[in-house]
């Protein structure tokens, strides 16, 4: 049974950069097949998706976000994270890691989510 | 503005049956059989329901099915139960240039 388990701060100030880490259990990133990835719910809203890594390293991103943000992985470690950067109260979210099946685009495993709030 | 649309409410009494809805265009929903489906209570990660349209996964009841036509999915669930309670959301791959999954909005499904 895959697992995934995000970290990182809870509080994050105006124009500081997020960082959040996702660990994986129960499976290995390197197995290829999928795609390693962020998704974000505003508080009361929808989801909005991120981007995503391959093990390989390869990214793809949200063109919204895409000038703030890096994805990027570290096998060794079996992690994968998130930096944001420039972020403002509008990034005020839950944050969560999900596997995505890299030949339907379905999240078979979330991680339970972080809330990270941008506040002075 | 979400990508694909959904209603923002339906709701039904237990045991009867109820469709949620989920549109999107020829580049996602209606050009692929990539929709899935996401079941959400509060405060709890997505579950993923149904794939590939109609697939469910291991373990999701029978109760829950998924189905197709032109640019619009739906989730149909039957045996309304007091559990099915919680948001709801479609997911479709798009084949735009500039993204790789969308969501729905979201569906607020209600046992009455």
């Amino acid at each position: 049974q895959v697992q995934l388990q995000e970290s990182g701060p809870g509080l994050v100030k105006p124009s500081q950069t997020l960082s959040l880490t996702c660990t994986v259990s129960g499976g290995s990133i390197s197995s290829g097949g999928y795609y390693w990835s962020w998704i974000r719910q505003h508080p009361g809203k929808g989801l909005e998706w991120i981007g995503y890594i391959y093990y390989s390293g390869s990214t793809y991103y949200n063109p919204s976000l895409k000038s703030r943000v890096t994805i990027s992985v570290d096998t060794s470690k079996n992690q994968f994270s998130l930096k944001l950067s420039s972020v403002t109260a509008a990034d005020t979210a839950v944050y969560y890691c999900a596997r995505i099946s890299s030949t339907s685009c379905y999240v078979d495993y979330w991680g339970q989510g972080t809330l990270v709030t941008v506040s002075s | 503005q979400s990508a694909l649309t959904q209603p923002a409410s339906v709701s039904g009494s237990p045991g009867q049956s109820i469709t949620i809805s989920c549109t999107g265009t020829s580049s996602d929903v209606g050009g692929y059989n990539y929709v899935s489906w996401y079941q959400q209570h509060p405060g709890k990660a997505p579950k993923l329901m149904i794939y590939d349209v109609s697939n469910r996964p291991s373990g999701v009841s029978n109760r829950f099915s998924g189905s197709k036509s032109g640019n619009t999915a739906s989730l149909t669930i039957s045996g309304l139960q007091a559990e099915d309670e919680a948001d709801y959301y479609c997911s479709s791959y798009t084949s735009s240039s500039t993204l790789y999954v969308v969501f729905g909005g979201g569906t607020k499904l209600t046992v009455l």
